[in-house]
């Protein structure tokens, strides 16, 4: 147990709609990492936070939008949703904002569109 | 730009054999280098990770990596394949670059253990 937790575990909506995933990092941990994986595009960064500020975006499309609140949970939001957003989504945490520290991962939300 | 390229996406070796997963990394400036494992249904774990203190390192499970400059590889052996490590394996670049870092994933390599 990486002591992240993500919630839904699954996501089953329509193109057109929006849904938000839920991160809780580690105990201590001030970092939030969110990824997409995909089968065709593989694990892909999206954004970063550390202690409720942005700190990096990666290839993260308009539609998606993220936060991390005062109690450092994160949610990531995804709207006008498409067939093509039907991925694995993660969430990592960490203790620090550099990438050199190890990322502790959650089991995922897997988001079906149809 | 960094970058890191997984040879193989689909390595099968026999229970007891060696295990060695490759992987080259491209980065201008002195990387971290990271390798993880995904077991079905789970998230990404870290198995060791390269931070320019010593050149071999050793993770858990029994795995180790070898950071090698001149061939710009960091690739994964287990001199013992055990039925349990079968799952997805992922080699990560990382470069410090204040203000703009990011992990970069390569593709996965799945590890099949042939009983």
């Amino acid at each position: 147990d990486s002591g992240v937790t993500q919630t839904p575990k699954h996501l089953i909506t329509a193109t057109g709609q929006r849904v938000t995933l839920r991160c809780s990092p580690r105990s201590g941990d001030l970092s939030v990492y969110w990824y997409q994986q995909s089968l065709d595009q593989g694990l892909q960064f999206l954004i970063h936070y550390y202690n409720g500020e942005e700190r990096a975006k990666g290839n993260i499309l308009e539609r998606f939008s993220a936060q991390q609140f005062p109690d450092l949970h994160s949610e990531l939001n995804l709207s006008s949703l498409e067939l093509g957003d039907s991925a694995l989504y993660f969430c990592a945490s960490s203790v620090r904002d550099r990438f050199n520290s190890p990322l502790h991962f959650g089991n995922g939300t897997r988001l079906t569109v149809t | 730009a960094q970058s890191v390229t997984q040879l193989g996406s689909h390595v099968s070796v026999s229970e007891g054999a060696l295990v060695l997963l490759r992987c080259n990394y491209s980065s201008s400036v002195p990387p971290y280098l990271f390798w993880y494992v995904q077991y079905p249904n789970q998230g990404l774990q870290l198995l060791l990770k390269y931070t320019s203190a010593a050149t071999l390192v050793k993770g858990i499970n029994g795995f180790e990596a070898e950071f090698k400059k001149s061939e710009t590889s960091f690739h994964l052996t287990k001199p013992s394949a055990h039925m349990s490590d079968a799952a997805e394996y992922f080699c990560a670049v990382s470069v410090s670059n204040f203000g703009n870092e990011k992990l970069t994933f390569g593709t996965g390599t799945r590890l099949t253990i042939i009983p």
